[in-house]
Parts: C-alpha cells; sequence; structure tokens
C-alpha cells in the first residue's frame, strides 16, 4: 500500500532552520513535491525533487533519497509568515497523481 | 502570475441536492485535477482528466460523481446527491506536465452539506 510519514507538529524560533523530514513506501514514484498550506488555503508549490540529491531554492531546500524512501525541506532563516502546515507529496507514474502526507504544521516563535 | 481559479469560494447545501463546483485551470495546461481535504485531515487525490476523458479516479470518486470540461476554459466537478460526509474543502488543480511539473492549485471551495 502507500504510505507517507511526516511529523505532526515542530516549533522553532525566528532566524532559525527547521528541517522537515518525510519518509515514503508508494508503488510507482514519478518524483516528490513539497507544498505550504496556511490555514484555510491552497497548498502553494515549494519544491520538486525525482533524483537524488539537494534542490536550492533560496530559503527553502529540498532532499530525496529514493533507494531509502526519504525526503527533507530544510526552512533557513525563518519567518513568522513560515508559520504553515507542510506536506510532502508524491507523485505516481499513473497520470501524476499526488498522494499527500498529513502535513506537519510548523510553529515560528519570536 | 497565471492562477486557477475555483467558484464559489463557499457553497452550501442540503443533503441529497446536486452541487457543481467550477475551476478554470491555467490556460496552457493539459492535465487537470481534483482533490478534496475534509477539516484537519490530509488531502485526498479525487480524479485526473486529460484529453476529454477522466485518466484516473480513486474509491471516493463513486458514481456521484462527475467531471466536465463542457468548454475551453472550465472545468467542473459534479455530485449528484450530496452527503453529510462530502463537506470538504475541494481544491481543483492543473499541471502543464503530468508527474514532472508541478500542479497548481485553485483557492478551493468550501463545501458544507447540511
Amino acid at each position: 500500500g502507500q504510505n507517507i510519514d511526516q511529523p505532526t507538529e515542530m516549533t522553532a524560533t525566528e532566524g532559525a532552520i527547521v528541517q522537515i523530514n518525510c519518509t515514503y513506501q508508494t508503488s510507482g514514484f514519478n518524483g516528490l513535491f513539497w507544498y505550504q498550506q496556511h490555514a484555510g488555503e491552497a497548498p502553494t508549490f515549494l519544491s520538486y525533487n525525482v533524483l537524488d540529491g539537494l534542490e536550492e531554492k533560496g530559503r527553502f531546500s529540498s532532499f530525496l533519497s529514493r533507494s531509502k524512501g526519504y525526503s527533507y525541506l530544510l526552512l533557513k532563516e525563518l519567518q513568522m509568515k513560515d508559520s504553515a502546515s507542510y506536506l510532502c507529496a508524491v507523485s505516481l507514474i499513473s497520470w501524476g497523481k499526488l498522494q499527500f502526507g498529513a502535513g506537519t504544521q510548523v510553529v515560528v516563535t519570536p | 502570475e497565471p492562477e486557477v481559479t475555483q467558484t464559489p469560494s463557499h457553497q452550501v447545501t442540503q443533503m441529497g441536492q446536486e452541487v457543481i463546483l467550477r475551476c478554470v485551470p491555467i490556460s496552457n495546461h493539459l492535465y487537470f485535477y481534483w482533490y478534496r481535504q475534509i477539516l484537519g485531515q490530509k488531502v485526498e487525490f479525487l480524479v485526473s482528466f486529460y484529453n476529454n476523458e477522466i485518466s484516473e479516479k480513486s474509491e471516493i470518486f463513486d458514481d456521484q460523481f462527475s467531471v466536465e470540461r463542457p468548454d475551453g476554459s472550465n472545468f467542473t466537478l459534479k455530485i449528484r446527491s450530496t452527503k453529510l460526509e462530502d463537506s470538504a474543502m475541494y481544491f481543483c488543480a492543473s499541471s502543464a506536465k503530468q508527474g514532472h511539473q508541478p500542479q497548481h492549485f485553485g483557492d478551493g471551495t468550501r463545501l458544507s452539506i447540511l
């Protein structure tokens, strides 16, 4: 079956770094996406990994290890506006549907 | 920046009634999706649509659900006879290419069934 696990909640201080881990067990893996979702709003795209390694995009970086079924999202220089839920989503070969994890609620404190 | 638009933002309907949720995907995108998110739960895939037909659907997408692209811009989700458990946020998404391009989500329609 399909399974995507990520921590429920993480708390960090403004200016700090937080790493959100995601492990997955899926069949037909076609890439891994990270989305940010503020309460009551739509998921917005942050990053995408299909090959092993690190992708850097400003304050956000994402890493993938396909052999380990593992990814992480790194948020640097945290700002208050980064308080949100971060969704790990696996893209499946069949027509690209996204299988989402339950999301990690990041709380940034002053 | 082009975006996916959804209407209405909030729909309140009596159980057993039909609802139609509307979406205008990004204009040059070819792949369209509907997802739903029950309050406090994860985002769940409902259906994907390509070349004017359903390419894949989940177990949630039963005979009460249908999708249509009636013209070159709109993409609709219809629920024929709504149930209480259909109450959720429904997101439309589109992408230029399946799999390797990000799906861009609309702001969602909050569906409340009474």
